[in-house]
């Protein structure tokens, strides 16, 4: 059974800072998702990763996948208050019909 | 446009009462599934299907229930069993059940249920 587990839980930054959201998953996962989800609304697609090193940016969010190590990242570079949400990782397995196990979520808070 | 269309967007339960949520989409996509969030936590999968007139059982199913008559619809029954239903409940598809494709679960735009 595929467990997926992220930290921190809670994240407050700056604006301009860097940092990293690390997600940690237990066994073999087919695909590793991020999704973003701001108060009170549903969850928006962000990446799909799908090989070990793959890596995906958009604007200042990056992502990166090590099946090896079984760890994704989300990387955040140069905060801006936008990015202030609830940020979650996801991973799928083929053979247990495309069920999405989710972390807790990383709630990130962007100060001015 | 094509999307998911979930209703309503609140509901309130009665003690004892049956309730029904909807989930439409129109995207034509062959598995759907419904989730439970609870305040600062992450989604539990209840139900989903991977395609007309079958269903499977996910993590937190005991009192709900769910049908899957079209490939359009996927509504979810919370049931008077479900002593805690408080939550919010969304639903999701994906374009094939077997992850074949390179496709994130799109979701829809939650309902929010409470006990009266």
């Amino acid at each position: 059974e595929l467990k997926v587990e992220q930290n921190p839980l809670f994240l407050s930054m700056q604006e301009g800072k860097n940092y990293t959201i690390y997600c940690n998953y237990s066994t073999t996962s087919d695909r590793l998702y991020w999704y973003r989800q701001d108060p009170g609304k549903s969850l928006e697609s962000l990446f799909v990763l799908l090989s070990n090193g793959a890596v995906k940016q958009e604007g200042r969010l990056m992502a990166s996948l090590d099946t090896k190590a079984r760890l994704s990242t989300l990387h955040i570079t140069a905060a801006v208050h936008d990015l202030s949400a609830t940020y979650f990782c996801a991973g799928l397995v083929k053979t247990s019909g495309s069920r999405l196990t989710f972390g807790e979520g990383t709630q990130l808070t962007v100060n001015p | 446009d094509g999307g998911i269309t979930q209703s309503p967007k609140y509901l309130f339960r009665k003690e004892g009462q049956n309730v029904t949520l909807s989930c439409e989409q129109n995207l034509n996509h062959d598995a759907m599934y419904w989730y439970r969030q609870d305040p600062g936590q992450g989604l539990r999968l209840i139900y989903y299907s991977q395609i007309v007139n079958d269903f499977q059982k996910g993590d937190i199913a005991e009192g709900y229930s769910v049908s899957r008559e079209k490939k359009e619809s996927f509504p979810l029954t919370v049931t008077s069993a479900q002593k805690n239903p408080t939550a919010f409940y969304l639903c999701a598809s994906s374009i094939d059940s077997r992850g074949a494709r390179v496709q994130p679960q799109h979701f829809g735009d939650g309902t929010r249920l409470s006990i009266l």
